[in-house]
């Protein structure tokens, strides 16, 4: 069965680059991973998806491995603000199902 | 335009009785999401629906948890006989589907917050 995994923590220092880290085995080419958090007290929200190579909007990036087994969600300066449980979500198209990862928290540091 | 809306905001209900949440999705976003969320907990999906069809139910607790959607819109997630462990927050979100490569950016709603006494 295919499995997301991802830290259940990590710590960064303001205005640093941070790499947030998911494993999806087993994922194909037609799968796209998604990538959303969730700020303290607040609902879930959006920040990127894709499906190869890398991608880009104004919120991070996304780095997925050319073997599609991991990817790297990247906020190029953290803020405060960053601080969030982040999810991974790969999106298995021929199966029709989406699989969690457990989401890290982020903790930033001024 | 108007976001996706949830009602009620709030439910308070016994345990063992029925409890009925409703998602309004963003109007046009064919695809419908339920999940969960218990204090301090991580979020937990549920069930999604493209269009009025629900192709993974697996992630529904148990078998007092179901949900439809009708005419593509509107979407109600039914508990049953409620447990005190029912007890969440319970977000509905909603997305435009492209048909070569599934979701796209999900809209949540503000929740509905049941407690089960």
């Amino acid at each position: 069965d295919a499995k997301t995994t991802q830290p259940n923590s990590m710590e960064s220092n303001e205005e640093e680059p941070v790499h947030l880290p998911c494993n999806h085995s087993t994922i194909s080419g037609t799968d796209y991973i998604h990538w959303y958090r969730q700020l303290p007290s607040q609902g879930p929200e959006y920040v990127i998806h894709g499906l190869t190579s890398n991608v880009n909007n104004r919120m991070a990036s996304l780095a997925i491995a050319e073997d599609r087994k991991s990817s790297t969600l990247i906020l190029h300066r953290a803020t405060l603000r960053d601080a969030a449980v982040y999810y991974c979500i790969p999106y298995l198209y021929n199966f029709n199902k989406f699989y969690f990862g457990s989401g890290t928290k982020l903790n930033v540091k001024p | 335009g108007a976001g996706v809306s949830q009602s009620p905001s709030n439910k308070v209900t016994e345990k063992g009785k029925d409890v009925e949440l409703r998602c309004d999705p963003i109007s046009g976003h064919t695809a419908l999401y339920w999940y969960r969320q218990s204090l301090g907990q991580g979020l937990e999906f549920l069930i999604y629906f493209q269009g009025n069809s629900a192709p993974d139910k697996s992630g529904l607790p148990s078998d007092r948890f179901s949900a439809e959607r009708t005419g593509g819109s509107v979407s109600t997630l039914t508990i049953q006989r409620t447990q005190q462990e029912d007890s969440a927050v319970y977000l509905c979100a909603s997305s435009l589907w492209e048909l070569a490569g599934g979701p796209n950016e999900q809209y949540f709603g503000p929740g509905t917050r049941l407690t089960v006494t």
